[in-house]
């Protein structure tokens, strides 16, 4: 089964503070993105990648950016973080071969900026 | 802009009932039709799926209902368990697109 792991399940931080998430995954997947989750809200795009140096920006990109390294490793970056940025934020990936967009998502990491 | 409403917001079922979430898209071009379910302390996973060339899909107690016309479609649980509260995404994409469109989410509740 692929594996997407996001390393820190729950974080505090305090504004203004620089935020990393990491996200892994082990299959090999060229596309991997970020998405928040708020209540009422769904699942809102907030950077895609679909190569290694490669990013996009999804439907709410301000506030973040991403980093891709490694195929494998995919990375969101909260340059000061804010309170608006209390959230879940969840890591997910897919194969560019895929006829269906199955995500596999991570866990998720629950950030709370105070 | 929502690219996909769903409704309700939340859903509370007595066990045995059926459960019905739906969910409504404007771009036709849209033709992948995906409901995620996400349990509590976990990310969302591929529930069932269809496309449009079908009004209808059957996964045990789960299906989709496909009204393309209306540009609707519909989750429906039969004989909803306990095991089945869990909040439900429906989506919506384009093949070979790199994004999925969700909804707003549901959080049903079935209680024994």
């Amino acid at each position: 089964d692929v594996k997407v792991t996001q390393s820190s399940r729950y974080l505090v931080k305090r504004t203004g503070e620089k935020v990393f998430l990491e996200c892994v995954q082990d299959m090999d997947h060229e596309n991997m993105f970020w998405y928040r989750q708020d209540p009422g809200l769904g699942l809102r795009l907030i950077y895609f990648s679909y190569d290694v140096k490669m990013k996009e920006k999804g439907d709410i990109p301000e506030g973040y950016s991403v980093s891709r390294e490694k195929k494998e490793r995919f990375s969101l970056i909260l340059e000061s973080a804010s309170t608006n940025q209390t959230s879940m934020y969840l890591c997910a990936s897919i194969p560019q071969e895929s006829r269906a967009n199955v995500l596999t998502f991570g866990a998720g990491s629950r950030l709370t900026v105070l | 802009q929502q690219q996909v409403k769903q409704s309700p917001q939340s859903l509370i079922v007595q066990k045995g009932g059926i459960s019905i979430i739906n969910c409504a898209y404007e771009n036709t071009a849209f033709d992948y039709f995906p409901w995620y379910q996400q349990f509590p302390g976990k990310g969302p996973a591929l529930l069932i799926a269809i496309r449009p060339d079908v009004s209808e899909k059957k996964e045990g107690r789960f299906t989709i209902s496909f009204n393309k016309s209306a540009k609707q479609f519909s989750l429906h649980i039969m004989d909803s368990q306990p095991g089945d509260s869990a909040t439900y995404f429906c989506a919506a994409s384009i093949t070979g697109a790199n994004n999925l469109f969700f909804g707003t989410g549901t959080r049903l509740t079935v209680i024994p």
